[in-house]
């Protein structure tokens, strides 16, 4: 059975860098076909796609948070990671981490199927 | 930008009731990359539906997606109590068409 498993601090400062990992097991992040997500959800609102990576390092961004966010991948360790800098308040939010369904040739992001159980993330002095 | 509109906000219901729930995009959604997702509270979503009609493993056959080009529709024929929660339509395709709905609350009356 697949897992995902976020891990990080549940506290940053404003202006600093958001640092999470997502662990997989149950199987391997190198499979074909498969993205790997971060995505996001302000207390009480909806979902955010942030980004996805394929395990050759390609990777697409939201454009709105293009400019803050790198997503990077350990293929040894069957993880991947979302840094996000010059965090705010408005960046306080559960984030997800999630297998993304694609067609890699096509650059095709298709639906999510396994999700991890979400981080808390609360940016504050 | 594809944005999704989902209707209605809340959606108050007695178990054993029908529920439809309605996706709207601002543009047609090619080769009916539409997902359906639901989420009860605290918990991760997840996935009821993809390509607009097709169920993901493991859900029961009261939850069934239908619709194409710009209105989608998420049916669930017979409400169950684990059935109350949120529920989330995605567009997907390119990366800058990844877009999710503002969500449906679906309550018990």
């Amino acid at each position: 059975q697949l897992q995902l498993q976020e891990s990080g601090p549940g506290l940053v400062k404003p202006s600093e860098t958001l640092s999470l990992t997502c662990t997989v097991s149950g199987d391997s992040i190198s499979s074909p076909g498969y993205y790997w997500a971060w995505l996001r959800q302000p207390p009480g609102k909806g979902l955010v796609w942030i980004g996805s990576i394929y395990s050759s390092g390609r990777t697409h961004y939201n454009p709105s948070l293009n400019s803050r966010v790198t997503i990077s991948v350990d293929t040894s360790k069957n993880q991947f990671s979302l840094k996000m800098s010059s965090v705010a308040a408005t960046d306080t939010a559960i984030y997800y981490c999630a297998r993304q369904h694609a067609i890699p040739a096509a650059n095709y992001l298709l639906n999510f199927d396994y999700w991890g159980q979400g981080s808390l993330v609360t940016v504050s002095s | 930008e594809i944005g999704l509109t989902q209707s209605p906000g809340t959606l108050s219901l007695s178990p054993g009731e029908r529920a439809t729930l309605s996706c709207r995009a601002s543009q047609s959604v090619s080769s009916n990359y539409l997902a359906w997702y639901q989420q009860k509270p605290g918990q991760a979503p997840r996935l009821l539906i993809y390509g607009a009609s097709n169920r993901a493993t493991g859900i029961p056959d009261r939850f069934s997606g239908s619709g194409s080009g710009t209105d989608f529709t998420l049916t669930i024929s017979r409400l169950e109590p684990e059935d109350f929660a949120v529920y989330y339509c995605q567009r997907y395709g390119r990366s800058n068409a990844l877009t999710f709905g503002g969500g449906t609350k679906v309550e018990i009356k």
